[in-house]
């Protein structure tokens, strides 16, 4: 398994700003990836972190408006970026694991409110 | 391309009798599948995997590649299933989790 952390837990954010999401996991990982869950939803990827190199993203998610990093096998970032009331949302860290073949692990979330 | 189709938004049982929350997926190829429960207040967790032909606090789930069904079942219900329940579909090796919209159980007393 992996014990994934995410910071902030929550933010309430001021429309036009930006927000950097940290996903730390303590063990090494294949792949990580960035979803989103919006009120009433289920989850929606955004994009798979690729260490160090562009992340991948799925139609309808933009690298301007999500940029990702991910330095290394352990760490990860998403920023959203200049906001509105829309991206409004959950955003949850997910894993796979060395070992565990094809299971994900997903982080608790950062709860995001923007006003 | 994937789908997965969770047919029910709400599923209201009474303690005591069975549960089937319905799962049909559409893929390709040959896809893993999974069911995540996500309580209140905590986070989504794995519950089980058809791979792992496990059962997992009284569920368990068959996958039909005939109907591509994955439904999940547990003969007696509980209070503490009461919960959202999302079924899960995912390609070989690196391919991300495709979830559908989520069923939310509500056992009553």
């Amino acid at each position: 398994s992996a014990v994934i952390s995410q910071k902030p837990s929550r933010d309430i954010c001021q429309r036009g700003t930006s927000l950097t999401i940290q996903c730390q996991v303590d063990s090494q990982v294949t792949m990580m990836f960035w979803y989103r869950q919006q009120p009433g939803q289920s989850l929606t990827l955004i994009a798979t972190a690729n260490q160090g190199s562009e992340a991948t993203y799925e139609s309808g998610f933009v690298i301007d408006k999500f940029p990702i990093s991910r330095p290394n096998l352990t760490f990860s970032t998403l920023t959203v970026s200049n906001m509105s009331p829309e991206d409004s949302s959950i955003y949850l860290c997910s894993v796979k694991v060395q070992g565990e073949k094809d299971t994900q692990y997903f982080g608790p979330g950062t709860r995001l409110t923007v006003l | 391309a994937q789908r997965v189709t969770q047919p029910e938004k709400l599923l209201s049982v009474f303690k005591g009798a069975p549960v089937e929350l319905k799962c049909n997926y559409s893929y390709s190829g040959s896809p893993e599948l999974f069911w995540y429960v996500q309580y209140s207040r905590q986070r989504l967790q794995l519950l089980l995997r058809h791979i792992s032909r496990e059962s997992i606090k009284g569920f368990t789930a068959d996958l039909n590649k005939g109907e591509t069904s994955f439904h999940l079942k547990k003969p007696f219900a509980q209070e503490e299933d009461s919960a959202m329940y999302y079924c899960a579909l995912s390609g070989r090796g690196n391919t991300p989790l495709v979830f559908g919209k989520g069923t939310r159980l509500s056992v009553i007393a």
